[in-house]
């Protein structure tokens, strides 16, 4: 079966240090990947999505970058957090063809201070 | 433009009582429709999902509800209990645009004892 791992669960950072979110999905190849913000009480906000190693699709301009070094493997950074990146950020996946789906990590609860 | 609209933001029902979360779609070529339950400090859970060739699909007390021609669907949850209030997020999705996914804004149920 098909899981999700997204880490760490909860990160205080102060302005203007760097960020690096990862996640990894186990039992399956190829998977579309992405990147969501929500803000507190707020909806899904997609940030990034992937559909292969290396392509990245970046839907709002922003403070944060994506990147595919590996199949299963989607990072989140920046170099410089601001305080307006405080959110609850959760990492999806979902079959790259031929199939529904869409499942979401933990999250990842970031406070920037 | 937003792709989905969701409503109401915010709901209260009684124990017992029906739970009606409504949405509206605009692109006619959305082939996939679910609902997502999220728990605070969690990351949303696929709930149910229909397709647009049945009008009506029910698992245990949730039913989704789906009117093609008004380009509409609704979730329904039947004998609400304390342990369905959560926020839930309606979505829908092209099977071959990456399976990226257009959420709503969420509605916030809280199911009062």
């Amino acid at each position: 079966s098909q899981t999700i791992h997204q880490w760490p669960a909860t990160l205080v950072q102060p302005v203007g240090s760097p960020l690096s979110l990862e996640c990894t999905v186990e039992g399956t190849s190829n998977p579309n990947l992405y990147w969501y913000r929500q803000a507190a009480g707020r909806g899904l906000q997609l940030l990034f999505y992937s559909v292969g190693i290396g392509q990245i699709s970046s839907e709002v301009p922003q403070n944060l970058s994506a990147s595919r070094p590996q199949d299963r493997q989607f990072i989140l950074s920046s170099k410089k957090l601001l305080l307006s990146d405080s959110g609850f950020y959760l990492c999806a996946w979902s079959p790259d063809r031929g199939g529904y789906g869409y499942t979401f990590g933990s999250g990842t609860r970031l406070t920037v201070v | 433009q937003q792709q989905v609209k969701q409503s109401p933001q915010s709901l209260i029902v009684q124990k017992g009582g029906i739970s009606i979360i409504n949405c509206a779609y605009e692109n006619t070529a959305f082939d996939y429709f679910p609902w997502y339950q999220q728990f605070p400090g969690k990351g949303p859970a696929l709930l149910i999902a229909i397709r647009p060739d049945v009008s009506e699909k029910k698992e245990g007390r949730f039913t989704i509800s789906f009117n093609k021609s008004a380009k509409q669907f609704s979730l329904h949850i039947m004998d609400s209990q304390p342990g369905d209030s959560a926020t839930y997020f309606c979505a829908a999705s092209r099977k071959y645009n990456f399976n990226k996914f257009y959420f709503g804004s969420g509605t916030k149920l809280n199911v009062k004892p």
